[in-house]
């Protein structure tokens, strides 16, 4: 079975640091990776997505991730960090099975803080 | 605006009392989900459906039901409510895997059992 884990529940960087947000998975099938962001009492939205194309996925609000097949690896990262990027952040990675459907398996959210 | 649209936005119960949760989307997505998110735990998938009048069990399907209405909508339901069944609830859509693959999330349901 597909797993994710996310290295740190909390991560706290200043205002214009580097953020690092780990991902590992496993997986025996080429996977769909994704990094989801989550605003407090907001809903998931999409930050970037592998499919199996590009190995550095761009994604928006100046984040990137990039898959690393050798280290079963999606860390997300971004070079200056933001106030209003302090959110929780979800790692994920589709369970394809057999089936034409994947589903989504999470991993265990990491908080970022961001100090001014 | 198409999208996922989970109703309601938030409920509470009484322990053993009984509620459905909504859910339609209008993006003609063959897949559809519903989550449940606890804290440090991310989010854990409930049943899915790969497509009309199919549902399976995902990992916590203990204690809810679904059906899987019409290709639009895909409803949650707690016959009798646990305080363990407290947490924020989504209801997902998806296209096929491929190059577009991806996961539409509906705003979702904050539940509360008392």
């Amino acid at each position: 079975a597909q797993s994710v884990t996310q290295l740190g529940s909390h991560v706290s960087v200043s205002e214009g640091a580097l953020v690092l947000l780990r991902c590992n998975y496993s997986s025996s099938v080429p996977p769909y990776l994704f990094w989801y962001v989550q605003y407090p009492n907001q809903g998931l939205q999409l930050l970037l997505k592998y499919t199996s194309a590009a190995t550095l996925v761009k994604g928006i609000n100046g984040f990137e991730a990039e898959f690393k097949k050798s280290e079963t690896s999606f860390h997300l990262t971004k070079p200056s960090a933001h106030m209003r990027d302090a959110a929780e952040y979800f790692c994920a990675v589709s369970d394809s099975g057999s089936s034409n459907t994947g589903k989504l398996i999470f991993g265990q959210g990491t908080t970022l803080q961001v100090k001014p | 605006n198409a999208g996922v649209t989970q109703t309601p936005k938030f409920q509470v119960l009484k322990t053993g009392q009984s509620m459905t949760l909504q859910c339609a989307q209008d993006m003609n997505h063959n897949s559809m989900y519903w989550y449940r998110q606890d804290p440090g735990m991310g989010l854990r998938l409930i049943y899915y459906s790969a497509s009309e009048g199919t549902t399976d069990k995902g990992e916590v399907p203990n204690g809810y039901n679904v059906s899987r209405l019409n290709k639009r909508e895909f409803s949650l339901r707690l016959e009798s409510a646990a305080p363990s069944q407290t947490s924020v609830y989504f209801c997902a859509s998806s296209v096929e895997l491929g190059q577009n693959y991806g996961y539409t999330f509906g705003s979702g349901t904050r539940l509360t059992v008392v």
